[in-house]
Protein backbone atom coordinates (compact mmCIF):
# COMPACT_ATOMS: atom_id res chain seq x y z
CA UNK A 1 0.00 0.00 0.00
CA UNK A 2 1.15 3.43 -0.48
CA UNK A 3 2.81 5.97 2.12
CA UNK A 4 3.25 9.37 2.37
CA UNK A 5 5.96 10.16 4.96
CA UNK A 6 6.60 14.38 6.02
CA UNK A 7 9.24 15.25 8.44
CA UNK A 8 9.55 17.19 11.00
CA UNK A 9 5.93 17.27 12.44
CA UNK A 10 6.31 20.25 14.00
CA UNK A 11 9.14 23.20 13.33
CA UNK A 12 9.79 26.85 15.37
CA UNK A 13 12.37 28.79 13.22
CA UNK A 14 13.89 32.20 14.08
CA UNK A 15 12.42 35.07 10.70
CA UNK A 16 15.23 35.06 8.44
CA UNK A 17 16.78 31.28 9.21
CA UNK A 18 16.85 28.41 6.46
CA UNK A 19 13.74 26.20 6.11
CA UNK A 20 14.05 22.78 4.92
CA UNK A 21 10.31 20.17 4.80
CA UNK A 22 10.74 16.57 3.50
CA UNK A 23 8.24 14.70 1.90
CA UNK A 24 8.80 10.97 0.64
CA UNK A 25 5.88 8.78 -0.69
CA UNK A 26 6.40 4.84 -0.45
CA UNK A 27 4.27 2.57 -3.10
CA UNK A 28 4.41 4.20 -6.02
CA UNK A 29 6.10 5.26 -9.08
CA UNK A 30 5.63 8.65 -10.66
CA UNK A 31 2.99 9.96 -8.79
CA UNK A 32 2.49 13.68 -8.85
CA UNK A 33 3.52 15.61 -5.87
CA UNK A 34 2.09 18.33 -4.43
CA UNK A 35 3.02 20.99 -1.35
CA UNK A 36 -0.03 22.65 0.10
CA UNK A 37 0.24 25.53 2.77
CA UNK A 38 -2.80 26.44 5.14
CA UNK A 39 -2.44 29.76 7.07
CA UNK A 40 -4.21 30.02 10.56
CA UNK A 41 -7.83 30.21 10.07
CA UNK A 42 -7.40 29.91 6.21
CA UNK A 43 -8.25 27.39 3.52
CA UNK A 44 -5.16 25.48 1.65
CA UNK A 45 -3.23 27.24 -0.68
CA UNK A 46 -1.45 25.09 -3.44
CA UNK A 47 2.15 26.12 -3.49
CA UNK A 48 4.21 23.96 -5.77
CA UNK A 49 3.36 20.81 -8.43
CA UNK A 50 5.67 18.48 -9.78
CA UNK A 51 4.95 15.98 -12.09
CA UNK A 52 8.04 14.44 -12.62
CA UNK A 53 11.43 14.49 -11.45
CA UNK A 54 13.36 17.94 -11.57
CA UNK A 55 9.68 19.34 -13.21
CA UNK A 56 8.58 21.98 -10.83
CA UNK A 57 5.19 24.58 -11.30
CA UNK A 58 5.09 27.42 -9.25
CA UNK A 59 1.47 28.17 -8.05
CA UNK A 60 2.07 31.13 -6.19
CA UNK A 61 4.77 34.21 -6.21
CA UNK A 62 6.34 33.41 -2.66
CA UNK A 63 9.28 33.04 -0.52
CA UNK A 64 9.80 29.33 -1.02
CA UNK A 65 10.82 26.88 -3.44
CA UNK A 66 10.59 23.70 -4.12
CA UNK A 67 12.83 20.45 -5.46
CA UNK A 68 12.30 16.88 -6.58
CA UNK A 69 15.67 15.21 -6.88
CA UNK A 70 14.55 11.62 -7.02
CA UNK A 71 11.25 10.24 -8.34
CA UNK A 72 9.01 10.00 -4.83
CA UNK A 73 10.73 12.68 -2.73
CA UNK A 74 10.15 16.46 -2.51
CA UNK A 75 11.29 19.12 -0.43
CA UNK A 76 10.25 22.74 0.34
CA UNK A 77 12.79 25.42 1.21
CA UNK A 78 13.55 28.66 1.93
CA UNK A 79 16.84 30.77 2.15
CA UNK A 80 14.95 33.43 4.80
CA UNK A 81 11.96 32.55 6.62
CA UNK A 82 9.41 35.00 7.02
CA UNK A 83 7.03 35.18 9.60
CA UNK A 84 4.09 35.06 6.80
CA UNK A 85 5.34 31.96 5.95
CA UNK A 86 4.20 30.18 9.31
CA UNK A 87 1.55 28.03 8.73
CA UNK A 88 0.69 24.43 8.33
CA UNK A 89 2.61 22.68 5.45
CA UNK A 90 1.28 19.81 3.48
CA UNK A 91 2.64 17.05 0.92
CA UNK A 92 0.47 15.36 -1.46
CA UNK A 93 0.52 13.01 -3.92
CA UNK A 94 -2.10 11.46 -6.85
CA UNK A 95 -0.92 8.57 -9.16
CA UNK A 96 -0.67 10.08 -12.51
CA UNK A 97 -3.59 8.57 -14.98
CA UNK A 98 -6.03 8.18 -11.41
CA UNK A 99 -6.81 11.85 -10.98
CA UNK A 100 -9.93 11.13 -9.04
CA UNK A 101 -8.07 10.65 -5.40
CA UNK A 102 -5.35 12.76 -4.01
CA UNK A 103 -3.57 11.72 -0.33
CA UNK A 104 -2.23 13.83 1.73
CA UNK A 105 0.43 13.55 4.21
CA UNK A 106 0.48 14.37 8.16
CA UNK A 107 1.81 17.45 7.55
CA UNK A 108 4.15 20.00 9.41
CA UNK A 109 3.67 22.95 11.40
CA UNK A 110 6.02 25.53 11.12
CA UNK A 111 5.65 28.68 13.21
CA UNK A 112 8.45 31.39 12.71
CA UNK A 113 9.36 33.53 15.55
CA UNK B 1 -12.46 25.73 -12.02
CA UNK B 2 -15.74 26.50 -11.67
CA UNK B 3 -16.50 28.27 -8.03
CA UNK B 4 -18.61 26.69 -5.19
CA UNK B 5 -20.45 27.84 -2.59
CA UNK B 6 -20.58 26.19 0.94
CA UNK B 7 -22.37 27.12 4.31
CA UNK B 8 -19.61 28.52 6.85
CA UNK B 9 -20.56 26.02 9.03
CA UNK B 10 -23.47 23.09 10.29
CA UNK B 11 -23.92 21.00 13.07
CA UNK B 12 -25.40 17.67 13.27
CA UNK B 13 -26.84 15.86 15.69
CA UNK B 14 -24.64 12.07 16.61
CA UNK B 15 -26.56 9.11 14.65
CA UNK B 16 -28.41 11.50 12.60
CA UNK B 17 -27.98 11.84 9.05
CA UNK B 18 -25.34 14.96 7.98
CA UNK B 19 -26.70 16.81 4.80
CA UNK B 20 -24.09 18.81 3.32
CA UNK B 21 -25.20 21.52 0.27
CA UNK B 22 -22.99 22.96 -2.24
CA UNK B 23 -23.86 25.17 -5.04
CA UNK B 24 -21.69 24.84 -8.21
CA UNK B 25 -24.06 26.49 -10.59
CA UNK B 26 -21.46 27.34 -13.55
CA UNK B 27 -20.17 23.93 -13.22
CA UNK B 28 -19.11 22.64 -16.41
CA UNK B 29 -19.86 19.23 -18.48
CA UNK B 30 -16.49 17.38 -17.79
CA UNK B 31 -16.16 18.89 -14.69
CA UNK B 32 -16.23 16.63 -11.40
CA UNK B 33 -17.86 16.76 -8.20
CA UNK B 34 -15.45 15.97 -5.40
CA UNK B 35 -15.99 16.24 -1.56
CA UNK B 36 -12.74 15.85 0.81
CA UNK B 37 -12.74 16.74 4.28
CA UNK B 38 -10.14 17.74 7.31
CA UNK B 39 -10.18 16.54 10.64
CA UNK B 40 -8.42 19.07 12.85
CA UNK B 41 -4.80 19.26 12.58
CA UNK B 42 -4.63 16.42 9.65
CA UNK B 43 -4.24 16.51 6.18
CA UNK B 44 -7.46 16.61 4.28
CA UNK B 45 -9.34 13.38 3.18
CA UNK B 46 -11.00 12.14 -0.10
CA UNK B 47 -14.64 11.11 0.60
CA UNK B 48 -15.88 10.40 -2.70
CA UNK B 49 -16.48 12.22 -6.16
CA UNK B 50 -19.04 12.26 -9.09
CA UNK B 51 -19.74 13.67 -12.60
CA UNK B 52 -23.71 12.99 -12.97
CA UNK B 53 -24.93 10.26 -11.33
CA UNK B 54 -25.34 9.92 -7.40
CA UNK B 55 -22.32 7.73 -6.24
CA UNK B 56 -22.29 5.79 -2.74
CA UNK B 57 -19.34 4.39 -1.27
CA UNK B 58 -19.05 3.13 2.54
CA UNK B 59 -17.69 6.97 4.28
CA UNK B 60 -20.77 8.59 1.92
CA UNK B 61 -23.08 9.42 -0.52
CA UNK B 62 -23.59 11.84 -3.07
CA UNK B 63 -26.47 13.35 -4.49
CA UNK B 64 -26.02 15.23 -7.60
CA UNK B 65 -28.60 16.97 -8.68
CA UNK B 66 -30.01 16.77 -12.76
CA UNK B 67 -28.88 19.98 -13.59
CA UNK B 68 -25.82 19.61 -11.80
CA UNK B 69 -25.86 22.74 -10.53
CA UNK B 70 -25.42 21.67 -6.93
CA UNK B 71 -25.14 18.64 -4.72
CA UNK B 72 -25.02 16.90 -1.86
CA UNK B 73 -22.93 15.32 0.44
CA UNK B 74 -24.80 12.78 2.93
CA UNK B 75 -23.17 11.37 5.58
CA UNK B 76 -25.96 8.49 7.08
CA UNK B 77 -25.14 8.09 10.44
CA UNK B 78 -22.65 11.10 11.73
CA UNK B 79 -20.36 9.86 14.29
CA UNK B 80 -18.11 12.39 16.67
CA UNK B 81 -15.27 11.69 14.56
CA UNK B 82 -16.70 13.15 11.48
CA UNK B 83 -16.56 16.57 12.90
CA UNK B 84 -14.18 17.73 10.40
CA UNK B 85 -13.99 20.74 7.56
CA UNK B 86 -15.47 19.29 4.20
CA UNK B 87 -14.59 20.99 1.23
CA UNK B 88 -16.54 20.71 -1.96
CA UNK B 89 -14.25 21.09 -4.94
CA UNK B 90 -15.77 21.17 -8.38
CA UNK B 91 -12.72 20.12 -11.03
CA UNK B 92 -11.78 18.40 -14.74
CA UNK B 93 -10.14 15.18 -13.51
CA UNK B 94 -6.38 16.21 -14.96
CA UNK B 95 -6.50 19.54 -13.64
CA UNK B 96 -5.17 20.38 -9.79
CA UNK B 97 -7.55 20.51 -6.60
CA UNK B 98 -8.18 24.23 -5.36
CA UNK B 99 -9.47 24.02 -2.24
CA UNK B 100 -12.25 26.70 -0.72
CA UNK B 101 -13.12 27.48 2.78
CA UNK B 102 -15.42 24.68 3.07
CA UNK B 103 -18.28 23.53 5.81
CA UNK B 104 -16.98 23.33 9.40
CA UNK B 105 -19.24 20.16 10.31
CA UNK B 106 -19.57 19.64 14.35
CA UNK B 107 -21.32 16.49 15.09
CA UNK B 108 -22.62 16.64 18.48
CA UNK B 109 -23.50 14.17 21.20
Amino acid sequence: SQTIHQWPATLVQPVGSPLSLECTVEGTSNPNLYWYRQAAGRGLQLLFYSVGIGQISSEVPQNLSASRPQDRQFILSSKKLLLSDSGFYLCAWLLAGNYNEQFFGPGTRLTVL
Amino acid sequence: DAKTTQPPSMDCAEGRAANLPCNHSTISGNEYVYWYRQIHSQGPQYIIHGLKNNETNEMASLIITEDRKSSTLILPHATLRDTAVYYCIVRVRLKKLVFGKGTKLTVNP
